[in-house]
């Protein structure tokens, strides 16, 4: 069955600090994943995607991501915070077989002036 | 490029009622997703479309929803009889094909008293 956990239900830096949003999924067959974005009142906004190929993909908002294929991990990373990204930030997973999201439970990531 | 239009924004209404929400997806997007969205439950897909064909509609959680997408550019989500626990933020989302990123729209807010 496929899967994906973000252990953290929030994540606290300081502003100007590196953060990193945990993501860790499990599928069978090669995994498609994502990350996203949902502001205050908002909808879903795409960050990035990693559907094969370099294991360090660039986003939106100077966000990257690694894909770590041994610890079936996706972790997104910006190396210096702002105040505006704090936001709630979901990860979600698919099989190449399946057409089907799954998404997880989301992070909210605050960022302190 | 206009992204995906949801309208209501908010609803409120009453135990028993029909409700409607409506999805105009983005221009020259195959694919239509209908996801429903609760701090218990977090972010749920309820029925997506492909082509304007229903695909898996097993999200759906009882027959008091219905959905429908009778052109390429519009669909609708009804529930009827409505129920508080209904009570949730809808989103649809579009991708230009079935496997790619899906946009979100801002959503529904339904309140049901």
């Amino acid at each position: 069955a496929q899967s994906v956990a973000q252990p953290e239900d929030q994540v606290n830096v300081a502003e100007g600090n590196p953060l990193t949003v945990k993501c860790t999924y499990s599928v069978s067959g090669n995994p498609y994943l994502f990350w996203y974005v949902q502001y205050p009142n908002r909808g879903l906004q795409f960050l990035l995607k990693y559907i094969t190929g370099d294991n360090l993909v660039k986003g939106s908002y100077g966000f990257e991501a690694e894909f770590n294929k041994s610890q079936t991990s996706f972790h997104l990373k910006k190396p210096s915070a702002l105040v505006s990204d704090s936001a709630l930030y979901f990860c979600a997973v698919r099989a190449d077989s399946n057409y089907q999201l799954i998404w997880g439970a989301g992070t909210k990531l605050i960022i302190k002036p | 490029d206009a992204g995906v239009i949801q309208s209501p924004r908010h609803e409120v209404t009453e135990m028993g009622q029909e409700v409607t929400l409506r999805c105009k997806p983005i221009s020259g997007h195959n694919s239509l997703f209908w996801y429903r969205q609760t701090m218990m439950r977090g972010l749920e897909l309820l029925i997506y479309f492909n082509n304007n064909v229903p695909i898996d509609d097993s999200g759906m959680p009882e027959d008091r929803f219905s959905a429908k997408m009778p052109n390429a550019s519009f669909s609708t989500l009804k529930i009827q009889p409505s129920e508080p626990r209904d009570s949730a933020v809808y989103f649809c989302a579009s991708s230009p094909y079935i496997s790619d990123t899906q946009y979100f729209g801002p959503g529904t807010r339904l309140t049901v008293l």
